[in-house]
């Protein structure tokens, strides 16, 4: 197997600031992790593809400068999301690609509860 | 417009029945993953597929992908309450999964 951890698991902040969420994998090195957001009862919506030495790519209507996102190592991806407000309450999930021999499969962290008051 | 279809949404039976998760696509994957997901608690996945015909069985479990890659189902025997849970497909393309809506289900005892 392969396990992806997630730090905070939850979080409340005050609107304006800015909350940063750690995504590691534990087990094994990615060069790429994935940032999605998960709305209540709805699928995983992807934010941006993050690339370890590189620039991450982000989704259509995803601002890059709200959510910032770094892949400094193999292991360790992080979100910033800056200056946040309510709306961007949400459940943050990351995820990281393992090569399983035929396909490259994403395994899912536990997810980040954010709440912004 | 959604390129991975996904059906039902959503699914109530009894403890005992069968039931079969469908995902529909026109497009070609490279290989699709099934996730089954709990509140609050990210997905985890129970399998991949990569080739045209595959079937894979896990446990009551018994996943299929499409002769052209371009479908997938599910069908879980005998239901338990323990199964219970979104479960969500995925295709890959382009070095990105495509999420289907998701699979609400509810079993009950």
């Amino acid at each position: 197997g392969a396990v992806v951890s997630q730090h905070p698991s939850r979080v409340i902040c005050k609107s304006g600031t800015s909350v940063k969420i750690e995504c590691r994998s534990l087990d094994f090195q990615a060069t790429t992790m994935f940032w999605y957001r998960q709305f209540p009862k709805k699928s995983l919506m992807l934010m941006a593809t993050s690339n370890e030495g590189s620039k991450a790519t982000y989704e259509q209507g995803v601002e890059k400068d709200k959510f910032l996102i770094n892949h400094a190592s193999l292991t360790l991806s992080t979100l910033t999301v800056t200056s946040a407000h309510p709306e961007d309450s949400s459940f943050y999930i990351c995820s990281a690609s393992k090569n399983t021999g035929n396909a490259d499969t994403q395994y899912f962290g536990p997810g980040t509860r954010l709440t912004v008051l | 417009t959604q390129l991975l279809e996904q059906s039902p949404q959503f699914l109530s039976i009894q403890e005992g029945e069968n039931l079969t998760v469908y995902c529909n696509s026109s497009s070609v994957f490279s290989s699709l993953q099934w996730y089954r997901q709990e509140p609050g608690e990210g997905p985890v996945l129970l399998v991949t597929v990569v080739t045209g015909g595959e079937v894979k069985k896990l446990k009551r479990l018994t996943f299929q992908f499409g002769d052209a890659r371009k479908d997938s189902s599910l069908h879980i025997t005998a239901a338990q309450p323990g199964d219970t849970g979104l479960y969500l497909c995925a295709g890959a393309k382009g070095g990105k999964l495509i999420f289907g809506q998701g699979t609400e289900l509810s079993v009950k005892p």
